[in-house]
């Protein structure tokens, strides 16, 4: 079974600032990682994903993140937060379906990111 | 333009009423999905299919129903609507094809159940 774990319900920066948001995951082989970002009365949005690769993925708006396979970790990181980023914010992983697994992706339970000017 | 459509936005409802929620997509996508999500909330999948004739129960259970006729059209049905459906509903897409996998989301439905 796979699972994602996003341990903060809330993270809250100042502008200006490095942002992360955490995430980790359990999956059966290699996994394919993504994070989306959800502002209000919308649907998500792809924001990055890893694959294969590089272990630093860059995506839109600036947003970043680091695939670390030791640490099952997929933290989303920005180097200068804004305030219009300030929004919802889902890892989600899945198997890869050649190696018999599920397309279907598993969401962790969202972190709100409150960037305060 | 390529996209995923959903109607309509906002629906308020009385109870014991048959409702259905549309989705389609113009990418040509083989997979769509429907999650229910309440307002700042976790996102649960309540049903999924990989093609055309293809459709199979989600996670969270409903009382919903879903059917894929075309490709591009995926709708959702209430056959009666309770309080306790009241939520937003999001419709989503993928491909599978080498580069892609990532999902592509709709704007969402926002259901009010009286």
């Amino acid at each position: 079974a796979q699972s994602v774990a996003q341990p903060e319900d809330q993270v809250n920066v100042a502008e200006g600032n490095p942002l992360t948001v955490k995430c980790t995951y359990s999956v059966s082989g290699n996994p394919y990682l993504f994070w989306y970002v959800q502002y209000p009365n919308r649907g998500l949005q792809f924001l990055l994903k890893y694959i294969t690769g590089d272990n630093l993925v860059k995506g839109s708006y600036g947003f970043e993140a680091e695939f670390n396979k030791s640490q099952t970790s997929f933290h989303l990181k920005k180097p200068s937060a804004l305030v219009s980023d300030s929004a919802l914010y889902f890892c989600a992983v899945r198997a890869p379906g050649e190696a018999g697994g599920s397309y279907i992706p598993t969401f962790g339970r969202g972190t709100s990111l409150i960037v305060h000017p | 333009e390529a996209d995923i459509y959903q109607t309509p936005r906002y629906l308020v409802i009385g109870t014991g009423k048959k409702i259905t929620l549309e989705c389609s997509q113009t990418m040509g996508h083989d997979k769509m999905y429907w999650y229910q999500q309440d307002p700042g909330m976790e996102l649960h999948l309540i049903h999924y299919s990989y093609g055309v004739n293809s459709t199979e129960k989600g996670d969270l259970s409903s009382e919903s129903t879903v059917s894929r006729i075309r490709t591009e059209h995926f709708p959702l049905t209430l056959e009666s609507a309770r309080p306790s459906h009241t939520s937003q509903y999001l419709c989503a897409s993928s491909v599978t094809r080498t580069g892609f996998n990532e999902q592509f989301f709709g704007p969402g439905t926002r259901l009010t159940v009286l």
